[in-house]
Order: structure tokens, then sequence, then C-alpha cells
């Protein structure tokens, strides 16, 4: 079993709607959660970076991190074409905070 | 500010051919982290180098390794390269201050090594 678990989709939805992606871990000494978007071919773009639980919010962004679940999600409001990209969610723990475990990526299509 | 740069983009190689990919941290990073991302396995941690020094290692054969110079410039190196080496490699970048903060990572656009 992988440390981090990720939907690879792909995962289709409408322009505007919600999108809801979320990745479940199984180390508990997770500390540092991040997002990254990933379009073809380009390297991964940073989206959101939260430490330890809670909630964080940027723009049409939100990460949520449950720690008690081991789960975390991102959600996209208002959903755009330009949305349309792989998205990975990837964590740390504190001894070696800069080397990340990545979930698969889920690959998110918004369509017109 | 100028994102994390690397280079070259695109390198061929031939299998047993030994290859050196450079990168450029954003400016006034510490931390140089670099990554392999295959299709099958996904993003995989290689090593992370701070301060000149290689701090965390990933569980790649030692046919991978790197440097980080004083400007904090990083440069990876893959010796005897086989088939399986075909990857795109990222490079990523992290303040980390001082007081212990700053660990978000910043990629760059990575090299896309294909070896024949």
């Amino acid at each position: 079993q992988k440390e981090v678990e990720q939907d690879p989709g792909p995962l289709s939805v409408p322009e505007g709607a919600i999108v809801s992606l979320n990745c479940t871990y199984s180390n508990s000494a997770f500390q540092y959660f991040m997002w990254y978007r990933q379009y073809s071919r380009k390297g991964p773009e940073l989206l959101m970076y939260t430490y330890s639980s809670g909630n964080k919010e940027d723009g049409r962004f939100t990460a949520q991190v449950d720690k008690s679940s081991k789960y975390i999600s991102l959600f996209i409001r208002d959903s755009q074409p330009s949305d349309s990209a792989t998205y990975l969610c990837a964590m740390s723990h504190t001894g070696t905070a800069s080397k990340l475990t990545f979930g698969t990526g889920t690959r998110l299509q918004v369509t017109l | 500010k100028a994102g994390v740069t690397q280079t070259p983009r695109y390198l061929i190689k031939t299998r047993g051919q030994q290859v050196t990919l450079s990168c450029s941290p954003i400016s006034g990073h510490r931390s140089v982290s670099w990554y392999q991302q295959t299709p099958g396995q996904g993003l995989q941690f290689l090593f992370e180098y701070f301060s000149e020094t290689q701090r965390n290692k990933g569980n790649f054969p030692g046919r991978f390794s790197g440097r980080q110079f004083s400007n904090s410039r990083s440069e990876m190196n893959v010796s005897t390269l086989e088939l399986g080496d075909s990857a795109l490699y990222l490079c990523a970048s992290s303040l980390v201050a001082v007081s212990g903060s700053g660990y978000e990572q910043y990629f760059g656009p990575g090299t896309r090594l294909t070896v024949t």
C-alpha cells in the first residue's frame, strides 16, 4: 500500500462546477501538506500549502486537512476550462520537511 | 522574481552514458530538491541539498548523485544510464528560513531525459 493514495480520475466536470479532490495517507507523522497543479509537459505549480490541520483559502481554492482521518482535500469553486490539469497532493513530516511524498495525481477536465 | 530554471530542457542519451542536469533556484532559496517523474511511479524524491550538503536522500541507486554550489545552484548526475532512467527530472527550491518555516517547494519546468 502506498503512503499517499489519490484517485487518478479522470474527473470531468462542467464549467462553473465545484470540484473536490482528495488524498488519504497512512503516515501520521506528516505535518506539511501541499497541492500542486501540473499542466501537460510542465513542472508542478504550487497552489496551496498547509501546516498541520485546518482550512486555508486562496481565491477559488480551499484546502482542508483532517489529520484525525488522515485525509486532505482541495476544493475549486467556479471551475474554469483553464483548471484542466493534473492535481497532485504532496506531504512531508517535520524531520524531513523537504522530502515530499506525492500522490499519483488526479486528472481534471473542465468542459464548456 | 525569476522562478526555478533547469537546463537543458530536453536530452537524449544512449545506455551506458552519463548525464549532468543543472538547476538554478529562486533567488534567496537555500534548499534544492530533485525528483524523478515517470508515468508508472509518479513523482519520486531523489535527494535534497542545503548549504552545499546533502541533507535527505530517497531510495535511488548510487548512480544518481548531486551537488550544490555556494550560490545554491545544483547539479544532478546520473552515471551508466539505463533505459528505465528515461523520465522528467524536476528540481524544486525552497526558502527554509532560519525560523524553520518556508518549506513549501517551487518546481522548475524539468529536464526530459530519454535514454535509447
